[in-house]
């Protein structure tokens, strides 16, 4: 079992609909939760952070982070075509190197 | 536009031959890390330095890797008697802090033939 989860997708929703993207993770002692967004052929891209339970918002984009569910999702409302792409969701973990732990993402595709 | 460069973008090269990628992180940020990202995968660990120190490495960095950061400034990753299974984009992330927010640079995308 990986230690960050998602579901691969691919996601597909039309336009002006809410995207939700769901990534769960393995290690209770885990500590700062990020969202990026990564185009085909470029890197990574930080979405959102969120360091603690509950909502965060920024624009159109809501991370939720349950630390007792040992889960973090992604909402991303008035979905775009320019929203297509792989979401990943990244766990850093406290320790020394504070690394980050990623899953393989979920693509998303947003319809016109 | 990050702040993090990474050089060159594109690096094609026949097996067994070395290869050294550079990567230049947000100048006020002294920690440092190096994944590796093969096609569908997410970004995997292989090194952090904080400044000039190398203090972790993956179990994926076998013998023919080596990474260096000399004087905590940029930080160069060598693959000697590269293989066909090191093809992959190689991505430098820069961090101000522990726990931090981690930057990607642009990365280096490695073909072995």
């Amino acid at each position: 079992q990986k230690e960050v989860e998602q579901n691969s997708g691919p996601l597909s929703v039309p336009e002006g609909a809410i995207a939700s993207l769901n990534c769960t993770y393995s290690d209770r002692v885990s500590q700062s939760f990020f969202w990026y967004r990564q185009y085909s052929g470029k890197s990574p891209e930080l979405i959102m952070s969120i360091y603690s339970n509950g909502d965060k918002e920024d624009g159109r984009f809501t991370a939720q982070l349950n630390k007792a569910s040992q889960y973090v999702s992604l909402l991303i409302r008035d979905s775009q075509p320019s929203d297509s792409a792989t979401y990943l969701c990244a766990v850093t973990y406290n320790t020394n190197a504070g690394k980050s732990t990623f899953g393989d993402g979920t693509t998303l595709t947003v319809k016109p | 536009d990050t702040g993090v460069s990474q050089n060159p973008r594109h690096k094609i090269t026949k097996r067994g031959q070395n290869v050294t990628f550079r990567c230049d992180p947000i100048s006020e940020h002294n920690r440092l890390y190096w994944y590796r990202q093969t096609l569908g995968q997410g970004p995997e660990f292989l090194t952090y330095f904080q400044n000039e120190a190398q203090l972790e490495k993956s179990r994926l960095l076998s013998d023919r890797f080596s990474a260096e950061r000399p004087k905590g400034s940029f930080s160069t990753l060598e693959i000697q008697r590269t293989e066909q299974g090191d093809s992959a984009m190689y991505l430098c992330a820069s961090s101000r802090k522990r726990m931090d927010t981690q930057y990607f640079g642009p990365g280096t995308r490695l073909t072995v033939l």
